[in-house]
């Protein structure tokens, strides 16, 4: 079982549609990353938390420490937003990060 | 604009050769890393470097070698003792090493898809 778990691998969304990905994961952590991918392969850092919630414009994201499992929300999809979603935990005794598998998401206009 | 600069963007090998992949970036960052992406699975740690001339191991070192003689520059060589080098190779820094304080984001270059001939 991977140390990091995201789902669902694949998202296929209409255009305007509220997107929730999710990450679980089983160790102790300092900080989670969302990050996003795009088709090209480079990747932007899109938020790092450690408790609570974040916004940033039409992203959220959300952690639960106690349960291990942190939420990505897209509010009003667009297709701009398709690409590949990855969740990745800093764990508390560690200097790395450890990385989801990542959710391939697709917005269709 | 600060940022991490990878080349080449595409980079063939042949059987028996070393390459060197570039990785600069101009953030000022004292850490930098080296992650390989396979289709399927999430990026795991080759190689990273925390201060100049000091480097340390990843999950996946072997096959690979890297310097670090400048701040700004960590390439990785793709040595010919790697048997499955074809996959997509992401170069990353942070202002410090991850875990020293949990508060810093990393920077991505845009990668380098290395294939076999």
């Amino acid at each position: 079982k991977n140390e990091v778990e995201q789902s669902p691998q694949n998202l296929t969304a209409q255009e305007g549609e509220f997107i929730t990905i999710n990450c679980s994961y089983s160790v102790g952590i300092s900080a989670l990353h969302w990050l996003q991918q795009h088709p090209g392969g480079g990747i932007v850092s899109l938020f790092m938390l450690s408790s609570g919630k974040k916004k940033h414009g039409r992203l959220i994201a959300t952690i639960n420490i106690q349960e291990k499992h942190s939420s990505l929300h897209i509010t009003a999809s667009h297709p701009r937003d398709s690409a590949v979603y990855i969740c990745a935990v800093l764990e508390t005794s560690g200097s790395r990060l450890t990385f989801g598998e990542g959710t391939q998401l697709t917005v269709n206009p | 604009d600060g940022g991490i600069t990878q080349s080449p963007k595409y980079l063939f090998r042949k059987e028996g050769q070393n390459v060197t992949l570039s990785c600069e970036q101009n953030l000022n960052h004292d850490a930098m890393y080296w992650y390989r992406q396979d289709p399927g699975q999430g990026l795991r740690l080759i190689y990273y470097s925390q201060i100049v001339n000091d480097f340390q191991k990843g999950d996946i070192a072997e096959g690979y070698s890297v310097s670090r003689e400048k701040k700004e520059s960590f390439p990785l060589t793709v040595t010919s003792a790697q048997k499955n080098p074809t996959a997509f190779y992401l170069c990353a820094s942070s202002n410090n090493l991850l875990g020293r304080y949990s508060n810093q984001p990393q920077h991505f270059g845009d990668g380098t898809r290395l294939s076999i001939l």
